[in-house]
């Protein structure tokens, strides 16, 4: 169980592109999903807190015009990295909590999307 | 805000123990993960702790002692497939924060 799947799992595109991420619960409903990003060698960074059914909490520093974020059904959000440039090259990882944990903090993470921007 | 501090690299021997330290800031703290991530796939959940004391779950182990804002994950028999970075994470107004994870390096 606690199955998030991402799709897709790499992508790479020209600068000034837009990339659609797509995040999903499999086997639970989310109403919490976050957004993650890693450069190489270090750690995950958050980028954004999505509730369903409300606009995301965007992480100081991180451009919300730039990086949108909807969160459309229990079980999906999608992050759409607009205009995208070399220095967003990087691997975005996105995780849920269950709704049927409560308060709990755990999550379970996607498989990630490494993102190439050309 | 939060800040986690964790070693940046370690090395040790197959079949050795190894602890990995991590230090928290403890105000509004609410718990301690502890995950696991090979190079390009995303992490994986080891444990988590809310209370004082050891959880044993297997070849692994995590401390948590929050009046000192400090936890630790012991790894024993160590394999070289537990080459891997080791993420310590604390909850923290309802999100994660991350520290910047510890490469481990096995040898033979």
């Amino acid at each position: 169980g606690a199955v998030v799947s991402q799709h897709p799992s790499w992508v790479i595109c020209k600068s000034g592109t837009s990339v659609k991420i797509e995040c999903r619960s499999l086997d639970f409903q989310a109403t919490t999903m976050f957004w993650y990003r890693q450069f190489p060698k270090q750690s995950l960074m958050l980028m954004a807190t999505s509730n369903e059914g409300s606009k995301a909490t965007y992480e100081q520093g991180v451009e919300k015009d730039k990086f949108l974020i909807n969160h459309a059904s229990l079980t999906l959000s999608t992050l759409t990295v607009t205009s995208a440039h070399p220095e967003d090259s990087s691997f975005y990882i996105c995780s849920a909590r269950d709704r049927a944990s409560g308060g709990a903090y755990e999550q379970f993470f996607g498989p990630g999307t490494r993102l190439t921007v050309l | 805000g939060q800040n986690i501090d964790q070693p940046t690299e370690m090395t040790a021997t197959e079949g050795a123990i190894v602890q990995i330290n991590c230090t928290y800031q403890t105000s509004g703290f609410n718990g301690l993960f502890w995950y696991q991530q090979h190079a390009g796939e995303a992490p994986t959940f080891l444990s988590y702790n809310v209370l004082d004391g050891l959880e044993e779950k297997g070849r692994f182990s995590s401390f948590l002692s929050r009046s000192k804002g400090y936890s630790y994950l012991l790894l024993k028999e160590l394999q070289m497939k537990d080459s891997a970075s080791y993420l310590c994470a604390a909850g923290w107004g309802g999100k994660l924060i991350f520290g910047q994870g510890t490469e481990l390096s096995v040898k033979p």
